[in-house]
């Protein structure tokens, strides 16, 4: 299985500011995606990263709010800009092959935003 | 798009008993089907997982159905210890076909009383 290394582990922010998340895998991946859990609640779906190319962000989700970058197969980055205290929550890195291969989970950023 | 539901919500068993947590998905293209225990303060950790061309899989005391037909899916878990004792989440996806992303059902908190 693929080790994920998700920076920082837990940050507690001002709103109106930003808070860059990165996700480092210790192999080469297809497949790199952002969740966000909610307090309580189950896992959704953020956006899809894409190597070289613009991430594909699911509905209500937007570029602006949550810019994303992956610059290679093995690290991305998620920001999430002009937090807000609704956007306390935990974010989730993960990781998969293309191909009849399991998914994996970062340990998560938990973010807190006062 | 997929629709994954859970239940029960909350779960409490007598050490050595066994627990059932259910599924449902509504995307009859799904063909791979993860369970994932999650731990307090740890991202979500891949325990089992059956895909669409098997009925049943089992890895010690854990053990997973799927019932294509019906379009669920279920966790058994027997001679359960207090170390089982987790939020558990099913999860649908597409393998194969590039969509890749996971639906993840609401949780299951699972208490194991000693």
């Amino acid at each position: 299985s693929a080790v994920i290394s998700q920076k920082p582990s837990r940050d507690i922010c001002q709103r109106g500011t930003s808070l860059t998340i990165q996700c480092q895998v210790d192999s080469q991946v297809t497949m790199m995606f952002w969740y966000r859990q909610q307090p309580g609640q189950s896992l959704t779906l953020i956006a899809t990263a894409n190597q070289g190319s613009e991430a594909t962000y699911e509905s209500g989700f937007v570029i602006d709010k949550f810019p994303i970058s992956r610059p290679n197969l093995t690290f991305s980055t998620l920001t999430v800009s002009n937090m807000s205290p609704e956007d306390s929550s935990i974010y989730l890195c993960s990781v998969a092959g293309l191909r009849d291969t399991e998914a994996f989970f970062g340990q998560g950023t938990r973010l807190t935003v006062v | 798009g997929e629709n994954v539901e859970q239940h029960p919500s909350t779960l409490s068993v007598q050490e050595g008993d066994s627990a059932v947590i259910k599924c449902t998905y509504s995307d009859s293209a799904s063909n791979y089907f993860p369970w994932y225990k999650q731990e307090l303060g740890k991202g979500p950790q891949l325990i089992i997982d059956i895909r669409s061309n098997v009925g049943e899989k089992k890895d010690q005391r854990i053990a997973v159905t799927l019932n294509k037909t019906a379009k669920h899916f279920s966790l058994h878990i027997t001679e359960t210890q207090p170390e089982d004792s987790a939020v558990y989440f099913c999860a649908a996806s597409r393998r194969g076909t590039g969509a890749n992303n996971l639906f993840f059902g609401t949780g299951t908190r699972l208490t194991v009383i000693p």
